[in-house]
């Protein structure tokens, strides 16, 4: 069966620091792969997404970036944090051409 | 362009009555349809989604959904809801035929059931 892990569970961060969250997807091949925000009491942002590696697509202007440097690996990184990146981030996953996506259990992040 | 909009922001019952969860979407070309259910600090866990035939959808935890095509609808029903159904439940709509499968979600609904 399918897996989907994510880490750290919860992180403190201070302003200005870089950030390195990482998702990875077991029990599957060529998943697409796929970032959310969610910020307190508000719905859930597609920051970026990926249909193969190296090959990301962003939603969003930010201060975020993306990678993707093997098939079921999904990185998400900052140089320099903002206050605004606090939030709970989510990676999903589905296969290609399928609708149905499955989240991982998310990553709090808290930037003082 | 896509968009999900969930009528409700807080939802609070009594247990063992029953609920609606309401969200409607718009879109210019046919859609899937989905709800998602989130713990307190967790991930989102599928509940249950429309992709075609039958407009009454059930999924896990005794909860059901009618797509309603001609009033863009996709509320979500439980006849009778438990204490630990208390969570956030979102709303979400996917464009297709589509490569990316990207989903778009409502803002979601805090459901709250009091003993």
């Amino acid at each position: 069966s399918q897996t989907i892990h994510q880490w750290p569970a919860t992180l403190v961060q201070p302003v200005g620091s870089p950030l390195s969250l990482e998702c990875t997807v077991e029990g599957t091949s060529n998943p697409n792969l796929y970032w959310y925000r969610q910020a307190a009491g508000r719905g859930l942002q597609l920051l970026f997404y990926s249909v193969g590696i190296g090959q990301i697509s962003s939603e969003v202007p930010q201060n975020l970036s993306a990678s993707r440097p093997q098939d079921r690996q999904f990185i998400l990184s900052s140089k320099k944090l903002l206050l605004s990146d606090s939030g709970f981030y989510l990676c999903a996953w589905s296969v290609r051409g399928r609708e149905t996506q499955y989240f991982g259990p998310g990553t709090r992040l808290l930037v003082l | 362009a896509q968009s999900v909009t969930q009528l409700d922001s807080q939802v609070p019952v009594f247990e063992e009555a029953p609920v609606e969860l309401r969200c409607n979407y718009s879109s210019s070309v046919s859609v899937y349809l989905f709800w998602y259910v989130q713990y307190p600090n967790q991930g989102l866990q599928l509940l249950l989604k429309y992709l075609s035939g039958s407009t009454l959808v059930k999924g896990i935890n005794g909860f059901e959904a009618e797509f309603n095509k001609s009033q863009t609808s996709f509320h979500l029903r439980k006849p009778s809801v438990h204490i630990s159904d208390t969570a956030e439940y979102f709303c979400a709509v996917s464009d297709l035929p589509s490569n990316t499968g990207k989903l778009i979600f409502g803002q979601g609904t805090t459901l709250q059931v009091k003993p």
